[in-house]
């Protein structure tokens, strides 16, 4: 699976949105990008994923771009429970399929 | 709906002492399952992973060994317990085709001591 690469940390104010975004220049064709995030001593959350158009659910917007090289997690409007660490992680669809987590985003959301 | 049920929540137990974490899956058959762990402050390590009964793949060599003696069950073994094994350990299923990825249960802190 290709490597990707996130921001150690961002800061984001309650209420506006978070873009988190996360670099995978050597995605391959058939790899999606999935997003999970793991808030303090729970086990991590599936957000949304994508192959190479954007999409939207009930937590988040995904827009990858047209090279599928990058990608940004938009949660539209942040609440203090949104503060997380936020995992990019790119892999094929197949029945061995591991989900390998790199260090991710550590996002704090502040009142 | 699926569920994933793992326990205990948390354990504390001395050097040397065995260890036997359960993992349950509801819900859906034939999944594929994991074990991960999340040492104090580190990222999140693939230990096992399982297709189907029977089938153990290790990622890395540890203490640790993993089972599978039913499709929905998968269980964390070790022998002898060392300091170095204290972490959140983290089961985890998902589908053999695509979709939404991993559910991961609310995991079992383990304290070496």
């Amino acid at each position: 699976d290709a490597k990707t690469t996130q921001p150690t940390s961002m800061d984001c104010a309650e209420g506006r949105a978070a873009n988190l975004p996360c670099n995978h220049s050597t995605i391959s064709g058939n790899e999606y990008v999935y997003w999970y995030r793991q808030i303090h001593s729970q086990g991590p959350q599936y957000i949304i994923h994508g192959l190479k158009n954007n999409e939207t659910n009930e937590m988040a917007s995904l827009i990858i771009t047209e090279d599928r090289k990058s990608s940004t997690l938009i949660l539209p409007h942040a609440t203090l429970r949104d503060t997380a660490v936020y995992y990019c992680i790119v892999r094929g669809l197949d029945s061995w399929g591991k989900l390998q987590f790199g260090a991710g985003t550590q996002v704090v959301v502040t009142p | 709906s699926q569920t994933i049920h793992q326990w205990p929540a948390t354990l504390v137990q001395p050097v040397g002492s065995p260890l036997s974490l359960e993992c349950t899956v509801e819900g859906t058959s034939n999944p594929n399952l994991y074990w991960y762990r999340q040492a104090a402050g580190r990222g999140l390590q693939l230990l096992f992973y399982s297709v189907g009964i029977g089938q153990i793949s290790s990622e890395v060599p540890q203490n640790l060994s993993a089972s599978r003696p039913q499709d929905r069950q998968f269980i964390l073994s070790s022998k002898k317990l060392l300091l170095s094994d204290s972490g959140f350990y983290l089961c985890a299923w998902s589908a053999k085709t695509g979709g939404k990825g991993y559910t991961f249960g609310s995991g079992t802190r383990l304290t070496v001591v």
